[in-house]
């Protein structure tokens, strides 16, 4: 089990830049989550995909920000046009779902800052 | 809609226990988890509860949920120095699939 992978780790751009970040879940996981967590603060929910179907959108998720699976196993997470309000932590998590449990594995976080 | 709170500090002595508090508004919440995470680091996932349950046990932590004042609690037995980071209470509410996070508590183990 390699657990979820999450690259970069560490992204610095400028405002008005385009950044794209990736994400590998756990291999066997049909559930792929986008969180954001600010200094201080819980992670907040962005979006999740069931396979390749993205289901939900949190009010979060402006208009620049966009979020593929294409194949239903990596994901990514584009932000256009970038605002230092967008500097945050970016978690992805997996999880299995279709169970009674569901559990949410977190991968490391991209931490993006604009400057 | 779903609110999570917890008190923001703690500070314990090593050996002793910790017990980290938390309260829900949803009262549809299924599931209940505890996550830690360490500086620079991602959430590790610690325990959960069914919203059925009122304890669980796993090794050295213990979850206590009250469900009618919505209160729970993550005791950490015999403290150790390695325990010192952010504790996250999440909650998954009725059909939801995403996490509502508190904004964690920040134990720091005191040798």
């Amino acid at each position: 089990d390699t657990g979820v992978s999450q690259n970069p780790r560490h992204k610095i751009t400028k405002r008005g830049q385009n950044v794209t970040f990736r994400c590998d879940p756990i291999s066997e996981h049909n559930r792929l989550y986008w969180y954001r967590q600010t200094l201080g603060q819980g992670p907040e929910f962005l979006t999740y995909f069931q396979n390749e179907a993205q289901l939900e959108k949190s009010r979060l998720l402006s208009d620049r920000f966009s979020a593929e699976r294409p194949k239903g196993s990596f994901s990514t997470l584009e932000i256009q046009r970038t605002e230092q309000g967008d500097s945050a932590m970016y978690l992805c998590a997996s999880s299995r779902g279709g169970g009674q449990v569901e559990t949410q594995y977190f991968g490391p976080g991209t931490r993006l800052l604009v400057l | 809609g779903e609110d999570v709170e917890q008190s923001l500090f703690l500070s314990v002595r090593e050996g002793d226990s910790s017990v980290i508090n938390c309260t829900y508004t949803d009262s549809s919440s299924t599931y209940l988890y505890w996550y830690k995470q360490e500086p620079g680091a991602g959430l590790q996932l610690l325990t959960y509860i069914f919203s059925n349950m009122d304890m669980k046990q796993d090794q050295r932590l213990t979850v206590l949920l009250n469900k009618k004042d919505k209160h729970l609690s993550l005791r950490i037995a015999d403290t150790q120095t390695g325990d010192s980071a952010i504790y996250f209470c999440a909650e998954r509410a009725g059909s939801a699939r995403q996490l509502t996070f508190g904004s964690g508590t920040q134990l720091t183990v005191l040798p």
